[in-house]
């Protein structure tokens, strides 16, 4: 099946470093997602992107869809401690004909963040 | 995670019992997905439903596990006579569309005695 690769594994870093993440995949995929968790609760979306080559910010946040639509990256700037959690990379496991379909989504296994005061 | 409520949040089930796990979808959504979570892992699909129908069950083990999202009330994922390979969060999310990005709860905690 698919499998979403995320790497680090886990970051230490001081308040106000920038923070970047990545994602691989060995398909294709249509859509990526970047979803935080912190401890305790469920994910939650940060980012959706749809085109291959696409550049899109949240606040501080800002992602990237690879031009060979295997990889995206996730980077924070000026980190706070609020930015603690654990970030995944997701895309769906599926595609319809007439477009794009969610179905059921891959996650990678996670970078976990840690930022010091 | 405002809108997908689960509950409970913390079940405790000893071998052998049955564990039933709720979830209210978004107000609007049609699209329910379950997931289980290891801890250190990430989220592993289980099953997707759509309003009394199961679309994919692909992730779901063929035995003991089954899940339902009736025409009113809560989709419910349930375990049979569980064992402690089930301890695990499972989470849900709802969709409006299946081609939306989908919005979770904050998980059921299960913990297997």
């Amino acid at each position: 099946g698919q499998q979403l690769n995320q790497s680090p594994q886990s970051m230490f870093i001081q308040e106000g470093e920038d923070v970047s993440m990545n994602c691989t995949s060995s398909s294709i995929f249509n859509t990526w997602l970047w979803y935080k968790q912190d401890p305790g609760e469920g994910p939650v979306l940060l980012i959706a992107l749809y085109k291959a080559g696409e550049l899109t910010s949240n606040g501080r946040l800002t992602a990237q869809f690879g031009i060979t639509r295997k990889d995206s990256f996730l980077n924070i700037s000026a980190s706070i401690p609020s930015d603690v959690g654990i970030y995944f990379c997701a895309g769906p496991g599926s595609s319809d004909a007439g477009g794009t379909s969610y179905g059921k989504l891959t996650f990678g296994q996670g970078t976990i963040l840690t930022v010091h005061p | 995670n405002a809108g997908v409520m689960q509950n409970p949040r913390h079940l405790v089930r000893r071998r052998g019992q049955e564990a039933r796990l709720r979830c209210s979808p978004m107000k609007g959504h049609s699209h329910v997905y379950w997931y289980r979570q290891l801890p250190e892992e990430g989220l592993k699909f289980m099953v997707y439903l759509q309003k009394e129908n199961i679309i994919d069950e692909s992730g779901m083990p063929k035995e003991r596990f089954s899940a339902e999202f009736p025409k009113e009330g809560p989709s419910i994922l349930r375990i049979q006579q569980v064992v402690r390979g089930d301890s695990a969060a499972y989470f849900c999310a709802s969709a409006g569309q299946s081609n939306q990005p989908q919005h979770f709860g904050d998980g059921t905690r299960l913990s297997i005695l």
